[in-house]
């Protein structure tokens, strides 16, 4: 079975600022790993995912996310925030014979002026 | 054009009514999913469809029944309404089943509140 962990339910950094928001996954096969962003009253929308090609994943918005196989992690970043990311962001893993796609609890991105 | 569509987008309702959501995409897709999102925002699967057969039937009270009609639509038919029923529901589409990697994109969500 799949399972992930977003350490942090609500992460505050200043514009400009490092974005790192941080994803552990669990997964017994070959996982793929993905990062959604949800803005308010909206629906999900795809940054990244890794699907066991190259492990530096450059997705939209100027977010990237690093697959780590030994440290079991798929943590997000960008380099300088924009008030524009206040949002909700979501991991998620399926693997192989999974069928399904089981996401981690979720982190709140506050971006302060 | 949207991609992955479903109405209503709002619904407030009584306990113990019944209540449908529709969801239709665009994209071609064999794959559909029905996922829940609490007043936590926590994502859970529901149910799930390719080419029109159930292939995942999550823990789920039998009073929510997902229908396919084609491969293209995927509805929601929930019977008896209740208090802990409300949340937002988000219909999805991939190309194959979530285990290939395939994206699944998702809908705008239908935010249903049982009064």
């Amino acid at each position: 079975a799949q399972s992930v962990t977003q350490l942090g339910s609500h992460v505050s950094v200043s514009e400009g600022a490092l974005v790192l928001l941080r994803c552990n996954y669990s997964s017994s096969v070959p996982p793929y790993l993905f990062w959604y962003v949800q803005y308010p009253n909206q629906g999900l929308q795809l940054l990244l995912k890794y699907t066991s090609a190259a492990t530096l994943v450059k997705g939209i918005n100027g977010f990237e996310a690093e697959f780590k196989k030994s440290e079991t992690s798929f943590h997000l970043t960008k380099p300088s925030a924009h008030m524009s990311d206040a949002a909700e962001y979501f991991c998620a893993v399926s693997a192989q014979g999974a069928q399904k796609l089981v996401f981690g609890q979720g982190t709140r991105l506050t971006i302060n002026p | 054009d949207t991609a992955v569509s479903q109405t209503p987008k709002y619904l407030v309702t009584q306990m113990g009514n019944d209540k449908s959501i529709k969801c239709e995409q665009n994209l071609g897709h064999d794959t559909m999913y029905w996922y829940k999102q609490d007043s936590k925002k926590f994502l859970k699967i529901m149910f799930s469809y390719n080419n029109k057969e159930l292939i995942i039937n999550e823990t789920v009270p039998n009073r929510f029944s997902p229908k396919s009609p084609d491969k293209a639509h995927l509805n929601l038919h929930i019977n008896s309404l209740e208090l802990g029923d409300s949340a937002v529901y988000f219909c999805a589409s991939s190309l194959g089943p979530g285990s290939s990697g395939n994206t699944i994109y998702f809908g705008e969500g239908s935010w249903l509140t049982v009064v």
